[in-house]
């Protein structure tokens, strides 16, 4: 079975601020990755599929890059609206152990 | 508009059965990758189980052999049959439809809780 690390696990930033989470497969996994949203309380969204795909209505702040088994998620400059857990999923399947980001 | 609304959750002893329901809205279930997730208290998200439109189904070996997905496509909807459940089966299950390689529509979750 494929498995899927994230880094870092948490992390706090202000806003304006560049943030880069990094996603790791353990075998090589073409472009099959997505990246999700997901606030307390609520079902995760999708932000970017296939890697580098902006999903419909979501800002350009956001963006993917990588394939292979080395995936990166940016957002480009920190919002309060941003504050949220973020998954890494290959497919339509496996999910990265995720990453907290808050607000410093 | 896309919406599933699941349905079926609730308190269970460990080695009881409980199936879950998602009904679908807006859209086919039988034409469409359809998933379940899971989401234990305070912690992160776990593939479940997915049913293809051509009705192959795939398990999580952690839920291998005591869970079954399925649908009714008369009712437009999809379930998730869980047996011999065990006290880390507890989560919310959300139901979620899959599009261009990735979950892209989600349920609201139902919980399932096991205890004694």
């Amino acid at each position: 079975d494929i498995q899927m690390t994230q880094s870092p696990s948490s992390l706090s930033a202000s806003v304006g601020d560049r943030v880069t989470i990094t996603c790791q497969a353990s075998q090589d996994i073409s472009n099959y990755l997505n990246w999700y949203q997901q606030k307390p309380g609520k079902a995760p969204k999708l932000l970017i599929y296939d890697a580098s795909n902006l999903e419909t209505g979501v800002p350009s702040r956001f963006s993917g890059s990588g394939s292979g088994t080395d995936f990166t998620f940016t957002i480009s400059s920190l919002q309060p609206e941003d504050i949220a857990t973020y998954y890494c999923q290959q497919s339509i399947f496996t999910f990265g152990p995720g990453t907290k980001v808050d607000i410093k | 508009e896309v919406q599933l609304v699941e349905s079926g959750g609730g308190l269970v002893q460990p080695g009881g059965s409980l199936r879950l329901s998602c009904a679908a809205s807006g859209f086919t279930v039988s034409s469409n990758y359809m998933s379940w997730v899971r989401q234990a208290p305070g912690k992160g998200l776990e593939w479940v189980s997915v049913i293809y439109s051509g009705g192959s189904t795939y398990y999580a070996d952690s839920v291998k052999g005591r869970f079954t997905i399925s649908r009714d496509n008369s009712k437009n909807t999809l379930y998730l049959q869980m047996n011999s459940l065990r006290a880390e089966d507890t989560a919310v299950y959300y139901c979620a439809r899959d599009k261009v390689g990735a979950t892209v529509y989600w349920g609201q979750g139902t919980l399932v809780t096991v205890s004694s």
